[in-house]
């Protein structure tokens, strides 16, 4: 069965530094998405992308922020200079349309630590 | 606003009960999700009911959708231990159909 996959599983890094996060989304899904979880709290949406641009962003996406579709299958979140608030654990999800009923498929989630 | 808020936010039950976890929302839908979460790990998709919808069987879940209460349930029946794990519902509002995830319910299912 088609799954959504991230790398790496684990990152950690200093404070300052840039990370990227990848994702492989289901392959004839058209709808991207970037949600966080800090630790113990609920998931927060991050952005949607359509068509190759961003169609919604929360209040947390902010200029730190950017998210690419280098080709046909990468969905990446960069993170340019993290700060400690930015531990968190990172999913991406997909969806293959619009309409009343479309599932958001998860990946297993990327965990950033930011020392 | 909140968007999605599950209660209660903890439950315990044996092994074989029935476990019964709610869900009550703000905003118009189209749709409402229900995910499990293991301890630490990735989101899994359990079942959608759409808004024009009101009940759902998949196996041992059933869920139950009322728009005019604005609130949905999730009933697991015959409980195992592996049914251990946060739920969560999520609300899909439209537009870029976004999900708005509720706190969650913690379940324990005591062997």
């Amino acid at each position: 069965e088609p799954e959504v996959t991230q790398t790496p599983s684990h990152q950690v890094t200093q404070m300052g530094q840039e990370v990227i996060l990848r994702c492989v989304p289901i392959s004839n899904h058209l709808y991207f998405y970037w949600y966080r979880q800090i630790l113990g709290q609920k998931v927060e949406f991050l952005v949607s992308f359509y068509n190759n641009e961003i169609s919604e962003k929360s209040e947390i996406f902010d200029d730190q922020f950017s998210v690419e579709r280098p080709d046909g299958s990468n969905f990446t979140l960069k993170i340019r200079s993290t700060k400690l608030e930015d531990s968190a654990m990172y999913f991406c999800a997909s969806r293959k349309g619009q309409g009343l009923g479309n599932e958001q498929f998860f990946g297993p989630g990327t965990r950033l630590t930011v020392l | 606003s909140q968007q999605g808020e599950e209660d209660p936010q903890a439950l315990s039950i044996q092994e074989g009960e029935n476990a019964t976890m709610n869900c009550s929302y703000k905003t118009s839908i189209n749709n409402l999700q229900w995910y499990r979460q293991n301890s630490g790990r990735g989101l899994v998709h359990l079942i959608l009911i759409r808004s024009n919808e009101r009940e759902k069987h998949s196996g041992r879940l059933r869920v139950t959708l009322d728009t005019s209460k604005k609130s949905s349930s999730l009933l697991i029946t015959a409980s195992r231990a592996a049914d251990t794990a946060s739920y969560f519902c999520a609300t899909d509002a439209g537009g870029a159909q976004k999900l708005v995830f509720g706190q969650g319910t913690r379940l324990t299912i005591n062997p």
